[in-house]
């Protein structure tokens, strides 16, 4: 078991561009969560996923956002026409269902310039 | 709604004991306890249910009164590596956490 992996850890885009960010869960974990986290802030959940289903989207997420969770094994979250405000860290976690800890992955990180 | 988490900084000698809060203006099922080092991914440190159970695996006690909707973190004999950035994360069901903003905790030698 290597964790939770995220790819890429660093991601410098230009303002407008579209970038994508993968998340590797461990794999008997079937839910999966991504959350944004700016400075001094704690993480911001964004949306997650049970199996392959995408449960819960939170208002955060604007029409720009989509993640997908094909097969319900690794997740991949895009960004469309990015802003700056978009800039902070990704996370990905995973989970057992039910009441169990979170086991994040070291993040990515975006900067748009 | 998020939580709020109290106090937001704190500073320890080693040695010294640290209790940190947390309050929710919503009925609780859960609340859970990480800890992130600076550029590190937050860590699992402690979940309490409604209920009474505690699941942890940590040398770190905690508290979870339903009644008043609050959970602490009791960090006793603070060792340098306890530093860092303590977050609780809350839910009402079986449902996605929130955190709060965090307490900065820095244990100084």
């Amino acid at each position: 078991d290597t964790g939770v992996s995220q790819n890429p850890r660093h991601k410098i885009t230009k303002r407008g561009q579209n970038v994508t960010f993968r998340c590797d869960p461990i794999s008997e974990h079937n839910r999966l969560y991504w959350y944004r986290q700016t400075l001094g802030q704690g993480p911001e959940f964004l949306t997650y996923f049970q199996n392959e289903a995408q449960l819960e989207k939170s208002r955060l997420l604007s029409d720009r956002f989509s993640a997908e969770r094909p097969k319900g094994s690794f997740s991949t979250l895009e960004i469309q026409r990015t802003e700056q405000g978009d800039s902070a860290m990704y996370l990905c976690a995973s989970s057992l269902e039910g009441q169990y800890g979170y086991t994040f992955g070291s993040g990515t990180r975006l900067t748009v310039v | 709604q998020q939580p709020v988490q109290s106090p937001q900084a704190v500073i320890l000698r080693e040695g010294e004991d640290a209790v940190i809060n947390c309050s929710s203006s919503k009925a609780l099922y859960s609340v859970h306890w990480y800890r992130q080092k600076h550029g590190e991914a937050p860590v699992f440190l402690m979940i309490l249910l409604k209920g009474g159970e505690q699941k942890g695996h940590e040398k770190i006690s905690a508290s979870f009164n339903e009644k008043k909707q609050q959970s602490s973190l009791y960090l006793t004999a603070s060792q340098l590596s306890y530093s860092g950035t303590y977050f609780c994360g809350v839910n009402s069901g079986n449902t996605p956490l929130v955190f709060g903003k965090g307490t900065r905790l820095s244990v100084i030698a």
